[in-house]
């Protein structure tokens, strides 16, 4: 079965540019999170899509960070403009259903560094 | 809301030597709690889980006992290896949020 594909897998921007992070999550999983993880921290939950609806983004910076699920499968992060805080490696995970037991799971991770 | 504190590292351990990596959390109702493991260069992977109170994960070799008295599920394996240095987070989803909540991480290493 395959994993979670994240691409790119580096990016680097000079501050105030955009840019934008792809992920295509397992077959079959409805649920779709994208986490931010900053160097020597643990990842912080930023998005999270029930199909394609968003059902929590308390924690995403609206001001400067969106995201969209189409047709519930793929789904895109963007940042416009980047700040230097924004460098981090950002992680997107998937699980089959939306339950506090299921077992999220992770692709690799986009690491993005601002200059 | 939800919160997770693991001990800091690094923690180094000779090969063979018995490993617990504490983990204490806080969140309103039942959450369930999770150990996710990082080896170098790879992606996230979970270690090992647990969804009810007095519930024990476990998987190669790692054990983790959900105490809901001392809010706990710390980390244990009997005789490490080399192969078990990576970083280790602890993580819970409970109190009406579906998200992960993540420790900061414990960096393990192992010598030979």
């Amino acid at each position: 079965e395959a994993g979670v594909a994240q691409s790119p897998r580096y990016k680097i921007i000079e501050k105030r540019q955009s840019v934008a992070f792809w992920c295509n999550p397992i077959s079959g999983h409805a649920t779709l999170y994208w986490y931010q993880q900053i160097l020597g921290q643990g990842p912080k939950l930023l998005i999270q899509f029930q199909n394609n609806g968003v059902v929590d983004d308390s924690q995403l910076p609206k001001d400067r960070f969106s995201a969209e699920r189409l047709k519930g499968v793929d789904s895109t992060l963007k940042i416009q403009p980047a700040k230097l805080e924004d460098s981090a490696v950002y992680l997107c995970a998937s699980s089959l259903v939306r339950t506090a037991q299921e077992t999220q799971y992770f692709g690799p991770g986009t690491r993005l560094l601002v200059l | 809301g939800n919160s997770v504190t693991q001990m800091e590292g690094p923690v180094t351990l000779s090969e063979e030597a018995f490993l617990t990596i504490n983990c204490t959390y806080t969140a309103t109702g039942y959450p369930s709690l999770f150990w996710y493991v990082q080896y170098p260069g790879e992606g996230l992977q979970l270690l090992l889980k647990a969804t009810k109170a007095d519930d024990k994960g476990s998987n190669k070799g790692f054990e983790a006992t959900y105490r809901k008295e001392t809010t706990s599920f710390h980390l244990e394996k009997g005789s490490v290896q080399v192969s078990d240095s990576a970083v280790y987070f602890c993580a819970l989803i409970g109190g009406g949020a579906d998200g992960l909540t993540f420790g900061k991480g414990t960096h393990l290493i192992i010598q030979p």
